[in-house]
């Protein structure tokens, strides 16, 4: 069964930073393109990044590129989005998801609220 | 970008009935492989959202033949025949043809 487990989330103040972590079991990590996606409260759904099997390539929309970088560990089944210069706007629960041309498996998600 | 734009917003249904929900892009979303990256979420209350149809048509491991997806380059349906409680929550489209990808607005199927 695949599973997907996001953890770090919580309150941080604008302009912090905050590092999200999701742990995936029931699947080669390493075959699966991974992602990012957030859902402000009470709003719909914002893709924020993608990174590749090997981790060489990344994308990401205007509004999230050069302050969050995502990562991953294969060996350790592990994926990652490191927040930089937190706005209030990204306020959100993110959710790690398994990309295979479309997200096909979602993590429970992490909310992350960002606020004096 | 290219912006989805899913009708109605809000859609009530009896249950037993059928449900049509309408998702438009601003470009064609044929990749110039040939194939379409046009996919469609369930998202319940107080859950993950969950994959229901993907690449326009093909159903997704689990998903009843109740949900079926048609359409083609600019303009998409997802269609639910014989609604269920199960299937009440918001429906959203997402392309992943051209970069950023792009969620339609999401549209509330809820109990007339």
């Amino acid at each position: 069964e695949v599973q997907l487990v996001e953890s770090g989330g919580g309150l941080v103040q604008p302009g912090r930073s905050l590092k999200l972590s999701c742990a995936a079991s029931g699947f080669t990590f390493s075959n699966y393109y991974m992602a990012w996606v957030r859902q402000a409260p009470k709003k719909g759904l914002e893709w924020v990044a993608t990174i590749s099997t090997s981790g060489s390539r990344t994308y990401y929309p205007d509004s999230v590129k050069g302050r969050f970088t995502i990562s991953r560990d294969n060996a350790k089944s592990s994926l990652y989005l490191q927040m930089n210069s937190l706005k209030s706007e990204d306020t959100a629960t993110y959710y790690c998801a398994r990309y295979n041309n479309y997200f096909d498996y979602w993590g429970q998600g992490v909310m992350v609220t960002v606020s004096s | 970008d290219v912006v989805m734009t899913q009708t109605p917003v809000s859609l009530p249904v009896s249950l037993g009935g059928q449900a049509s929900i309408s998702c438009r892009s601003s470009q064609s979303l044929v990749h110039s492989n040939g194939n379409t990256y046009l996919h469609w979420y369930l998202q319940k209350p107080g859950q993950s959202p969950q994959l229901l149809i993907y690449r326009v048509s093909n159903r997704f491991s689990g998903v009843p033949d109740r949900f079926s997806g048609s359409g083609s380059g600019t303009d998409f349906t997802l269609k639910i025949s014989r609604v269920e409680p199960e299937d009440l929550g918001d429906y959203y489209c997402l392309q992943s043809t051209h970069f950023p990808w792009t969620f339609g607005g999401g549209t509330k199927l809820e109990l007339k």
